[in-house]
């Protein structure tokens, strides 16, 4: 199975900053996806991020505030631009990865946002 | 669309007791069905997943069958641990899809 890391882990930050959220995986992967889990809520899917291509991003999502880069098939990136405290979240990078039953998703450890 | 909806929480029971989690979805055809698990803290972790109709997935105790007439796909465990505490996702991708839809979570407590 796939095996995500993502740096930072957790940050602070002010208001109006901007900050860029790394994701790499182990293995050449298809598909990446950015997830956000506002607190106490469920995951909601921010864009696919597209290998050679810009990034396909879901109804409510725009990349002037969520800029994605995908320069290869093992990495990543998220900015969360501009920042508010609405931004305060997990942000979450996926895979999904042919396994022995079909596709599977294999999520990253998240990176805790807290915006001030 | 698809669309995934579980009970709310939060769930509170007593070690070794019955947990019952609802869920049901609205899909066409044929998607598959998760139950992920985020244990405090922690990032999310697939706990189990049934691909067709009358599946049942299981895993560390909790099983979940694929039941296509009541388009349900409930998460069981006969006798849960205060370690069991966490949040609980229903989830489904749809047939030939990669997108994951994701029901709200549900909270569980366990008491010792």
């Amino acid at each position: 199975s796939a095996v995500i890391s993502q740096k930072p882990s957790r940050d602070i930050c002010q208001r109006g900053t901007s900050l860029t959220i790394q994701c790499q995986v182990d293995s050449q992967v298809t598909m990446m996806f950015w997830y956000r889990q506002q607190p106490g809520q469920s995951l909601t899917l921010i864009a696919t991020a597209n290998q050679g291509s810009e990034a396909t991003y879901e109804s409510g999502f725009v990349i002037d505030k969520f800029p994605i880069s995908r320069p290869n098939l093992t990495f990543s990136t998220l900015t969360v631009s501009n920042m508010s405290p609405e931004d305060s979240s997990i942000y979450l990078c996926s895979v999904n990865e042919k396994g022995a039953e079909g596709n599977e998703q294999f999520f990253g450890p998240g990176t805790r946002l807290t915006v001030l | 669309g698809n669309s995934v909806t579980q009970m709310e929480g939060p769930v509170t029971l007593s070690e070794e007791a019955f947990l019952t989690i609802n869920c049901t979805y609205t899909a066409t055809g044929y998607p598959s069905l998760f139950w992920y698990v985020q244990y405090p803290g922690e990032g999310l972790q697939l706990l189990l997943k049934a691909t067709k109709a009358d599946d049942k997935g299981s895993n560390k105790g909790f099983e979940a069958t694929y039941r296509k007439e009541t388009t349900s796909f409930h998460l069981e465990k006969g006798s849960v641990q205060v370690s069991d505490s966490a949040v609980y996702f229903c989830a489904l991708r749809g047939t030939g899809g990669f997108k994951t839809i994701f029901g709200a979570g549900t909270r569980l407590f366990v008491k010792a």
